[in-house]
């Protein structure tokens, strides 16, 4: 398997239910970032966590690192029918500051 | 808020032919990447770029591709002689500082090139 594991693959929710992606890695990092793509839309940066950090949260964003399984997880609480989205977790590695990216979790919230 | 632009959004080109993706960092930001996206697929790393060079590419970065700096604002990436393979969104992204400072990526909305 790949550095950067999302589960599930997709993720379909009632709005105002909770929504948890889940991202695994194979190597030591620097820090995990998580991003939001829209359809056919560019990465937007949501949240970073350095290797030294548990947990962190942003809004309605809470994310969870927990590096000696490898595994990241990322909270929406509260989702809402914007969030439908693909997330990503994207690990840095080196100093150059190279992501590399998981397969990414579609999340479909229905209102 | 500042942000990364990058033209054309779609360009449509035949196979062999040379194409020049076109980005813009965000103007103090110092280290500049590719990344490029096959369509359903992961956000592929191709380059980073800092200080006017290459600082690492991947496999999929070979002969056909190179990246400029031309001037204090543009980050261009050239296919010399494009394949149907090459087809893809490829997005540009710009950071203040590398890995070892933890700043995020900044990335732009996309070119997404179609080889015919």
């Amino acid at each position: 398997s790949q550095q950067g594991e999302e589960d599930p693959q997709a993720l379909s929710i009632q709005e105002g239910e909770n929504a948890t992606m889940n991202c695994s890695y194979k190597t030591s990092i620097n820090n995990l970032q998580w991003y939001r793509q829209n359809s056919g839309r560019g990465l937007v940066h949501l949240i970073l966590i350095r290797s030294n950090e548990r947990e962190k949260h942003s809004g309605r964003l809470r994310v969870t690192l927990d590096t000696s399984k490898k595994s990241s997880s990322l909270l929406i609480t509260a989702s809402r029918a914007a969030d439908t989205a693909s997330y990503f977790c994207a690990t840095n590695v080196n100093q150059g500051g190279k992501l590399i990216f998981g397969q990414g979790t579609e999340l479909s919230v229905k209102p | 808020e500042p942000e990364v632009t990058q033209t054309p959004s779609h360009q449509v080109t035949q196979m062999g032919q040379e194409v020049i993706l076109r980005c813009v960092p965000i103007s103090n930001h110092l280290y500049f990447y590719w990344y490029r996206q096959i369509l359903g697929q992961k956000v592929e790393f191709l380059v980073s770029f800092y200080n006017n060079e290459i600082s690492e590419k991947s496999e999929i970065f070979d002969d056909q591709f190179s990246v400029e700096r031309p001037d204090g604002s543009n980050f261009t990436l050239k296919i010399r002689s494009t394949k149907l393979e090459d087809s893809a969104m490829y997005f540009c992204a710009s950071s203040p500082s590398g890995g070892s400072y933890n700043s995020p990526l900044h990335f732009g909305n996309g070119t997404r090139l179609t080889v015919t």
